[in-house]
């Protein structure tokens, strides 16, 4: 185990709709990084949060936004759901400074 | 854009056979690449990492080889146990991006 928990597990949402999905932090892993990962797909990076900041983004809309907090851990705001945005949503820690991430079990998001 | 691939999207073999799963990457920057196992419903597990310094890196069961001059990756494990049965994905990054680049994965199928 990694150590790296996400909430909810499961969310179905509607067209239009926005979410807020959360992962926490493994004990000192001071970075962390959002990927989506689409049936049968490899995950792709969305962005990456270090000291509270975004430090890096995919090629994702600004309607994906995140936070970082002090105590490491992050949420994921999706503004205006498309049925596109279906998918898993894992969330990533690191150390700054190092490259190897540490997945958390993801979020299966559901847009109808 | 550049992108990590699979050679194989399907591998099937037998208990206690070796596996070998294959990756190409395209972007010369990469010096860091990690080998992930999925399980079904869950998140990305670390298995092995490799710098672009090695051509070799053992791990328990697992081996990671590294063909710099035609970005070539795989990985060997040995003695596969119906336990293997996953996703397999070959991720890279230039060193201090934490921006790992996914390919679309390998299943690997072990039959008892």
């Amino acid at each position: 185990e990694t150590g790296v928990t996400q909430s909810p597990t499961h969310l179905i949402k509607t067209r239009g709709q926005q979410v807020t999905l959360r992962c926490s932090s493994q004990s000192g892993h001071n970075t962390v990084s959002w990927y989506q990962q689409a049936l049968g797909q490899g995950p792709q990076f969305i962005f990456q949060y270090y000291r509270e900041e975004e430090n890096g983004r995919g090629n994702f809309p600004p309607r994906f936004s995140g936070l970082q907090f002090p105590n490491y851990s992050s949420e994921l705001n999706v503004n205006a759901l498309e049925l596109d945005d279906s998918a898993l949503y894992l969330c990533a820690n690191g150390l700054a400074g190092t490259d190897t991430q540490y997945f958390g079990p993801g979020t299966r998001l559901t847009v109808l | 854009g550049e992108s990590v691939g699979l050679h194989l999207p399907t591998l099937s073999v037998q208990e206690g056979d070796n596996s070998i799963i294959n990756c190409a990457y395209s972007n010369s920057a990469s010096d860091y690449f990690i080998w992930y196992k999925q399980e079904s419903g869950k998140g990305p597990q670390f298995i092995i990492d490799i710098r672009s310094n090695m051509d070799k890196r053992q791990g328990q069961r697992v081996t990671v080889l590294l063909n710099k001059t035609v970005k070539h990756l795989s990985l060997q494990i040995a003695a596969t146990q119906p336990g293997d049965s996953a996703v397999y994905f070959c991720a890279e990054t230039p060193s201090g991006y934490s921006t790992l680049t996914f390919g679309k994965g390998t299943m690997l199928l072990v039959s008892p």
